[in-house]
C-alpha cells in the first residue's frame, strides 16, 4: 500500500454532475496538495493545504471545490465541469509546505462528457 | 516566473545501457531545489533524485545520478545500468527554497523505454 491513496481511480461524469474526489495519507504528514496533469500541459499546482488551512488557490475555477477535514483526508468537490477539465488529478503530500519531498498518489484519470 | 524545459518527449536504450535525459530550467532565484521525478504506467510520481542549488556536488542515488550545471541553469539525469523497470515518463522539477507552498514547477516530460 502506498503512502498516498486516492479514490477513485477512474471518473466518467457529465457536465452537469457534482462529484468528489477523495485522497487520504498514511504518512502523519501536515500539508496536502492537489496537483492536475493534463495532456498538452505540465502538471500543475491547484491547492495546498496546510494542518488542514488553505494557504493556496493557484487561480482555479471555483467549479473545483477542495475541502480538508483533517490532515489526513483531502477531497476535491466538482461540480459543473467542462470536456477541457478531463485529466489525472494527483494528491499528494509532506511534512510540512515548502519542504521538497512531495509524496504523491496515482491520481484519478477524470474525464468529462 | 520559473520555467522548465524538457527537450526531449521520447528515448530508449536498450537494457543494461546508459542514458542522459536532458532539462533546462529558467529562474531569477539563487537558491532552490531540483527534481527528477518518475511515473511509471501505475500513474504515481515517485521521486528519483533532488539536487539543492546551493550544493556543487552532484546527487546520486544508485544507478542515477544528475550533472547540474548551476550557471548555464541545465540538471540532467543519467541513468547507468538501464533496467525494463525503469520504462516511464520522467519528469523534471523546480521548487524554490523559500516560500513556494509545495509549488512544484514541472517540465512536460520525457518518455523513457527500455528495450530489452
Amino acid at each position: 500500500e502506498t503512502g498516498v491513496t486516492q479514490t477513485p481511480r477512474h471518473l466518467v461524469m457529465g457536465m452537469t454532475n457534482k462529484k468528489s474526489l477523495k485522497c487520504e495519507q498514511h504518512l502523519g504528514h501536515n500539508a496536502m496538495y492537489w496537483y492536475k496533469q493534463s495532456a498538452k500541459k505540465p502538471l500543475e499546482l491547484m491547492f495546498v493545504y496546510s494542518l488542514e488551512e488553505r494557504v493556496e488557490n493557484n487561480s482555479v475555477p471555483s467549479r473545483f471545490s477542495p475541502e480538508c477535514p483533517n490532515s489526513s483526508h483531502l477531497f476535491l468537490h466538482l461540480h459543473t465541469l467542462q470536456p477541457e477539465d478531463s485529466a489525472l488529478y494527483l494528491c499528494a503530500s509532506s511534512q510540512e509546505t515548502g519542504l521538497e519531498k512531495l509524496f504523491f498518489g496515482s491520481g484519478t484519470q477524470l474525464s468529462v462528457l | 516566473a520559473q520555467t522548465v524545459t524538457q527537450s526531449q518527449p521520447e528515448m530508449s536504450v536498450q537494457e543494461a545501457e546508459t542514458v542522459t535525459l536532458s532539462c533546462t530550467y529558467d529562474t531569477s532565484e539563487s537558491n532552490y531545489y531540483l527534481f527528477w521525478y518518475k511515473q511509471p504506467p501505475s500513474r504515481q510520481m515517485i521521486l528519483v533524485i533532488r539536487q539543492e542549488a546551493y550544493k556543487q556536488q552532484n546527487a546520486t542515488e544508485n544507478r542515477f545520478s544528475v550533472n547540474f550545471q548551476k550557471a548555464a541553469k541545465s540538471f540532467s539525469l543519467k541513468i547507468s545500468d538501464s533496467q525494463l523497470g525503469d520504462t516511464a515518463m520522467y519528469f523534471c522539477a523546480f521548487m524554490k527554497h523559500r516560500g513556494s507552498q509545495g509549488n512544484l514547477i514541472f517540465g512536460k516530460g520525457t518518455k523513457l523505454s527500455v528495450k530489452p
